[in-house]
């Protein structure tokens, strides 16, 4: 099956700074990156995807990049606020026809004030 | 509705007792998961519905746990002979199709004592 490895664990930043996040994959086939926030105590949300047939897509603050050559793929968010704060989790479609969805393990984010 | 619906949010149950966990899916959705996520941990799957296909049933991490969905709506997992290690929060999602933006329920809450 597909393995998914994410870094780091927890990350902490200062208000206004940028923080980055990579996940690496095993299945070469895979077409399809979404990125996960969830707040405490809350649901999980979608936030961005990317499909392989492009490299880089940005949504205001947050941006994802893509290497499919290397086999992972980056989320970066700018100038980080509070609300940044939460578990970020990236996905990848397990290989085989039916294609769905394998979490990484996660990353706290904290945004310090 | 308009999101995924879970019941109960909150269920707490002896040792040894069997529970059964619902989710209403969003209408349309024929894929529909079950992921279980244990406190500050990551999103473990446990089943996949597509359709009218045989679910992927690799994720259940014993035969105490089943799930069955009737159509395209309504899923219910079942946990047998319930264990302390089974405490955690049960994720539901759908999406319009396999490969596609999951919409998450907010979960259901195990706590086995």
């Amino acid at each position: 099956g597909e393995n998914v490895e994410q870094h780091p664990s927890t990350l902490s930043v200062q208000e206004g700074d940028s923080a980055v996040i990579k996940c690496t994959y095993s299945d070469s086939a895979s077409n399809y990156f979404p990125w996960y926030k969830q707040e405490l105590g809350k649901r999980p949300q979608l936030i961005i995807d990317i499909r392989s047939n492009v490299g880089e897509k940005k949504d205001q603050r947050i941006a994802v990049t893509l290497n499919k050559t290397a086999k992972h793929f980056s989320l970066h968010i700018t100038e980080t606020q509070p609300e940044d704060s939460a578990v970020y989790f990236c996905a990848v479609p397990l290989s085989g026809s039916a294609r769905q969805l394998t979490f990484g393990s996660g990353t706290q984010l904290t945004v310090l004030p | 509705g308009a999101g995924v619906s879970q019941s109960p949010s909150n269920k707490v149950t002896e040792k040894g007792k069997d529970v059964e966990l619902r989710c209403d899916p969003i209408s349309g959705h024929t894929a529909l998961y079950w992921y279980r996520q244990s406190l500050g941990q990551g999103l473990e799957f446990l089943i996949y519905f597509q359709g009218n296909s045989a679910p992927d049933k690799s994720g259940l991490p014993s035969d105490r746990f089943s799930a069955e969905r009737t159509g395209e709506s309504v899923s219910t997992l079942t946990i047998q002979r319930t264990q302390q290690e089974d405490s955690a929060v049960y994720l539901c999602a759908s999406s319009v199709g396999s490969g596609g933006e999951l919409f998450f329920g907010e979960g259901s809450r195990l706590t086995v004592l």
